[in-house]
């Protein structure tokens, strides 16, 4: 099962910040949190990943609670091509290397 | 192309066939993963494997289905006796090394069983 919980759908607005929230309250010490996003008939896209510390890319920045019990995605400037859906998955660093997905966030930028 | 490349993108067959799909990943990534993903849902893991060997295949469904990589690159998902629930997209990934971050993903191989 997913480790993650997120809202199943939000809206933003061109040129406006998105910010997707996850929810990852059993993550443990060695587990990193990773964002994938899924444009609609492609496969699932690499945004970022974390530990602990906040992370910045060309792409977007991922904000990481100091319990890290939670994580939040940062699109700084939303564009009509950032509509996807959007995963946040918790994967480990022992034993198996899988990546579970769970039903991500549906983001909708609106013109 | 570089990226990682999944035949057929679409097949068709009929309940109780045989199935192959096929994944060349990136070249020199040792981790490769097989997922599917039926209309609506997130990818489901299925194996994935470390060099030829299956690392992980907890997420196989049941016997009917059954994951190869003799060479420690291409490898093959082959499903049996196909029936209708099977119908999905099948995806496949690759990465350097199963401790390494991103994962790349193919388009997907799209199953249809009638």
């Amino acid at each position: 099962d997913a480790k993650t919980t997120q809202p199943p759908s939000m809206d933003c607005a061109e040129g406006r910040a998105a910010n997707l929230p996850c929810n990852h309250s059993t993550i443990s010490g060695n587990e990193y949190v990773y964002w994938y996003r899924q444009i609609h008939s492609q496969g699932p896209q690499y945004i970022i990943h974390g530990l602990k510390n906040n992370e910045t890319n060309e792409m977007a920045s991922l904000i990481i609670t100091e319990d890290r019990k939670s994580s939040t995605l940062i699109l700084p400037h939303a564009t009509l091509r950032d509509t996807a859906v959007y995963y946040c998955i918790v994967r480990g660093t022992s034993g198996t290397y899988k990546y579970i997905f769970g039903t991500g966030t549906r983001l909708k930028v609106l013109a | 192309g570089a990226g990682v490349s999944q035949t057929p993108s679409n097949k068709v067959t009929e309940k109780g066939k045989y199935v192959e799909l096929r994944c060349d990943p990136i070249s020199g990534h040792t981790a490769l993963y097989w997922y599917r993903q039926s209309l609506g849902q997130g990818p489901e893991f299925l194996i994935y494997f470390q060099g030829t060997g299956a690392a992980d295949d907890s997420g196989l469904p049941n016997d009917r289905f059954f994951a190869v990589r003799p060479e420690g690159s291409v490898s093959t998902l082959k499903i049996q006796r196909t029936e209708r629930g099977d119908s999905a997209v099948y995806l496949c990934a690759s990465n350097l090394g199963q401790n390494t971050g991103e994962l790349f993903f193919g388009e997907g191989s799209r199953l249809t069983v009638l």
